[in-house]
């Protein structure tokens, strides 16, 4: 039981260049969840998902795009990079609305 | 928006002692809970815990709804205990699931 997942855990990019991160867990949870940490603040939501083929915009979605094709998996996609971007994504998931959430180890993403 | 606040900031402890964490919301919750990420970046559950009282070993938290706080205990510490300690709260009035992180409060714990 591997809980939850992330690929990749590090990764730099140029401006304007793509990539997506991947969050998957076995945990067959309903909900789950994409949010970005940055230095010396707590977590802030970008996207979430309540289901199988749904997502929804959290407190900071502009310049991200999400998409939960298959329960166990939630992308997140940076269609052009930004140095605004920098930041440590966290995924996470919870069986509902209010249950607790487990996160993944995180993917720190350097955009120059 | 809701609001989360926590205190005190930065935290340091003699390995052994106790403390006391306090998180303050703005509006009425559905859903609070506290988190642990210790200094390789790993966020841990610690609680689920929108009103009442729970324990887990040496940590136990509380959640006074109707006053809009809840505290975190933890007692005996431990130089693992080191790290930043998250609430995080959900509004009753969402429809989604969007819980607003505080700023957390750092603790060290020296042996």
């Amino acid at each position: 039981n591997a809980g939850v997942t992330q690929t990749p855990k590090f990764r730099v990019l140029k401006t304007g260049q793509s990539m997506t991160l991947l969050c998957a867990q076995d945990m067959n949870h309903e909900y789950m969840y994409w949010y970005r940490q940055d230095p010396g603040m707590g977590l802030r939501l970008i996207h979430y998902s309540v289901g199988e083929g749904t997502t929804a915009k959290g407190e900071v979605p502009d310049g991200y795009n999400v998409s939960r094709l298959k329960k166990q998996n939630f992308l997140l996609g940076l269609e052009s990079a930004a140095p605004s971007q920098t930041s440590v994504y966290f995924c996470a998931s919870s069986y509902g609305k209010t249950h607790e959430q487990f996160f993944g180890p995180g993917t720190r993403l350097t955009v120059l | 928006g809701i609001q989360v606040e926590q205190s005190p900031p930065d935290l340091i402890l003699q390995e052994g002692a106790n403390s006391t964490l306090r998180c303050n919301f703005s509006d009425s919750v559905n859903n609070l809970q506290w988190f642990h990420q210790n200094p390789w970046g790993q966020l841990i559950n610690l609680f689920y815990i929108p009103s009442g009282t729970k324990q887990n070993g040496r940590l136990s938290a509380t959640t006074v709804a109707t006053e809009r706080y809840s505290l975190l205990y933890i007692s005996s510490s431990q130089t693992t205990d080191s790290g930043v300690y998250f609430c995080a709260v959900e509004r009753e009035e969402t429809s989604g699931s969007r819980l607003t992180f505080g700023e957390g409060t750092q603790l060290t714990v020296n042996p």
